[in-house]
């Protein structure tokens, strides 16, 4: 099965960096995912790591690394607009190599 | 054009009613996904086709039956639903299968069985 850790609620100011963390296990590791999504909205795409190291796409960064089971999401420079669920998202071979989603993090961006 | 549409954004229906909810995609993808999402829980993949295919059905109850009519519409069948499968219905599609594709979400179907 699959095993996907997240916290569930992050609170940050207007113009801070804030690091949301996801661990997880799996028996077929084969990529992980960020999505963003807003209430009531579906989940946009945000990163894609399937190699160690850290992406980066402008005020997002999201780092993994396989033999720790780690990947965690940093937003720079926060914007009030960025107060939404972040979900961690795996892909498992040894599961169709579909999508198993973490809880996700309601992150809450105050002035 | 990046975009799943869904229809209707929301559906309210009784246990006996049957409906169906649709899902579009034109960015060519041949991998197509049902979730299931209740208030403050993650997405539950429920149906997955692929090539039109249906490719995982995550044991989902008969009352849910899926039909992709071709590589570009998704549909969800309901029947004699229950309150407790009220929730978001999202559907997703993707390049394919395999490694690095990300999932394109619709806006979901809002659906309320009382």
């Amino acid at each position: 099965g699959q095993n996907i850790d997240q916290p569930t609620e992050m609170t940050a100011t207007e113009g801070a960096i804030v690091q949301i963390n996801c661990t997880y296990q799996t028996s077929g590791f084969n990529g992980l995912f960020w999505y963003q999504q807003h209430a009531g909205e579906a989940p946009t795409f945000l990163s894609y790591n399937v190699l160690d190291g850290l992406e980066e796409k402008g005020r997002f960064s999201s780092f993994l690394s396989r033999s720790k089971g780690y990947s965690y999401l940093l937003l720079k420079e926060l914007q009030m607009k960025d107060s939404a669920s972040y979900l961690c998202a795996v892909r498992d071979l040894a599961g169709a190599n579909n999508l198993f989603f973490g809880t996700g993090t309601r992150l809450t961006v105050i002035p | 054009d990046t975009e799943v549409t869904q229809t209707p954004k929301h559906l309210v229906m009784g246990m006996t009613n049957k409906k169906s909810l649709k899902c579009e995609q034109h960015m060519g993808h041949r991998a197509m996904y049902w979730y299931k999402q209740k208030a403050k829980k993650p997405p539950e993949l429920m149906f997955v086709y692929s090539y039109e295919k249906l490719s995982i059905n995550e044991s989902v109850p008969s009352r849910f039956s899926p039909e992709c009519p071709n590589s570009s519409l998704l549909n969800l069948h309901l029947h004699a639903l229950q309150p407790e499968d009220s929730a978001l219905y999202l559907c997703a599609s993707s390049q394919g299968l395999g490694e690095g594709y990300e999932q394109y979400f619709g806006p979901g179907t809002r659906l309320t069985v009382t």
